[in-house]
């Protein structure tokens, strides 16, 4: 059964500050997604990775894919409070798609 | 803005009745999925629609049925409602190729909040 684990849950963080967040996923998969969810909102795409050693960059945002390791990274660099939100990373395998638990972010001054 | 609208925004169903949700797609979209989000939790898969055919489904009872219709509108229908399907259900529209997933970029819908008392 195709799992997708997501840390930490919750992140509180200074603005200013660079930070990881981890989604780890049981089975092979070469495509990997990041959404952001605002509280009452609905998801936005953020990255797509489609292979192996993918990186992607947009703003603060960092997005890496080790398909190996089944292993996916969301660098948060010189974080600002506008990023708060909710990060969910995704996985699919032809047949199917599972989300992430998500990770609570939430940027302080 | 994504481009895909969905309706109706809240609705509040009483346990066993029957639910319709709308979904528009993003012009130019051959491919719906559905989601449900229960609060405080990641998107669960429900099913996807290309071409107006089922093409996968995640693991939802039957009594999770859909519809896709030849300008890609989409509907999405629940009968005998339950308590537990309570929640957020997302709709999502992208440029397939038949394939279930395929790498290409989901756009979501604001989705439509569902309760049942």
């Amino acid at each position: 059964e195709l799992k997708v684990e997501q840390n930490p849950l919750f992140l509180s963080m200074q603005e200013g500050k660079n930070y990881t967040i981890y989604c780890n996923y049981s089975t092979t998969s070469d495509r990997l997604y990041w959404y952001r969810q605002d509280p009452g909102k609905s998801l936005e795409s953020l990255f797509v990775l489609l292979s192996n050693g993918a990186v992607k960059q947009e703003g603060r945002l960092m997005a890496s894919l080790d398909t190996k390791a089944r292993l996916s990274t969301l660098h948060i660099t010189a974080a600002v409070h506008d990023l708060s939100a909710t990060y969910f990373c995704a996985v699919d395998r032809l047949d199917d798609m599972r989300f992430g638990a998500g990770t609570r972010l939430t940027v302080k001054p | 803005e994504t481009g895909v609208t969905q309706s109706p925004t809240h609705l509040i169903k009483t346990r066993g009745q029957q639910v319709t949700l709308r979904c528009s797609s993003q012009s130019g979209h051959n491919t719906v999925s559905w989601y449900q989000q229960a609060l405080g939790q990641g998107p669960q898969f429900i099913f996807q629609y290309y071409r107006e055919e089922e093409n996968g489904r995640g693991n939802f009872p039957p009594r999770f049925s859909g519809l896709q219709f030849p300008n890609y509108s989409s509907e999405l229908n629940v009968n005998a409602l339950e308590l537990d399907d309570s929640a957020l259900y997302l709709c999502a529209s992208s440029l397939g190729a038949g394939v279930l997933f395929s790498g290409n970029t989901i756009y979501f819908g604001e989705g439509s909040w569902l309760t049942v008392v």
